[in-house]
């Protein structure tokens, strides 16, 4: 079946520890995104990829990094930077981003909490 | 800036017992409304897309509709399974924007047997 994959699905972080979120999907779709969502809170866009090797920053970049080095892969990093890194991410993925019918696809989440 | 709110944030039905959900929406150009179910602990799911005003979509109790200032999700004779947190996103036509998706806050629907 066609998807993306997210893991772990519960992620624990120490302090002033970088620790990296996997996604994966094999849906042949171009976009990938990351989101943030906090309780009571509309979903936060932190980084989009359109193409391989291509990727923009969303509207909290700040405190994360990405890579896009396989079009099924991308990656996030939360860094020590990321003072409040406590929430739910969800990766997503589009067959193009920007295209008449934005329809994504999400994984099933990673829960980070810190220790 | 593009701003979507979503009403109520909560609520509590009796099965059977229809309702409508509302999201307003602020969008400098709009490309495409979203409605998205997401289940406790998952990733959301895509259920419709609206592009513009008038038009109508429907999936099983469900119907979204859309002004040219907000989108309704009507529920009919809900049952227990349709509980669930439903967003709306809005996309935008324009500019460095193109594209980006903005999401409410969701409406958290708990459907009582």
């Amino acid at each position: 079946d066609g998807g993306i994959t997210q893991s772990p699905k519960y992620l624990f972080r120490k302090e002033g520890q970088n620790v990296t979120l996997s996604c994966e999907q094999n849906l042949n779709h171009d976009a990938m995104y990351w989101y943030r969502q906090d309780p009571g809170q509309g979903l936060r866009l932190i980084y989009y990829s359109q193409i391989v090797n291509d990727f923009q920053k969303g509207d909290i970049a700040e405190g994360y990094s990405v890579s896009r080095e396989k079009k099924e892969s991308f990656p996030l990093t939360v860094t020590s930077a990321q003072k409040n890194p406590t929430a739910f991410y969800l990766c997503a993925s589009s067959i193009d981003h920007g295209a008449a019918n934005e329809k994504l696809f999400f994984g099933s989440g990673t829960q980070l909490s810190v220790l | 800036e593009d701003q979507v709110t979503q009403s109520p944030e909560a609520l509590r039905l009796q099965e059977g017992e229809s309702s409508s959900l509302n999201c307003s929406y602020t969008v400098s150009g709009l490309r495409g409304l979203f409605w998205y179910r997401q289940d406790p602990g998952k990733g959301p799911e895509f259920l419709f897309t609206l592009y513009s005003a008038g038009e109508e979509k429907e999936k099983e109790r469900l119907k979204a509709t859309l002004t040219k200032k907000e989108s309704f999700l009507h529920i009919t004779a809900p049952k227990p399974e349709d509980s669930a947190t439903y967003l709306c996103a809005v996309s935008n036509a324009g500019g460095t924007s193109y594209g980006k998706l903005t999401f409410g806050q969701g409406t958290i629907l708990t459907v009582h047997p």
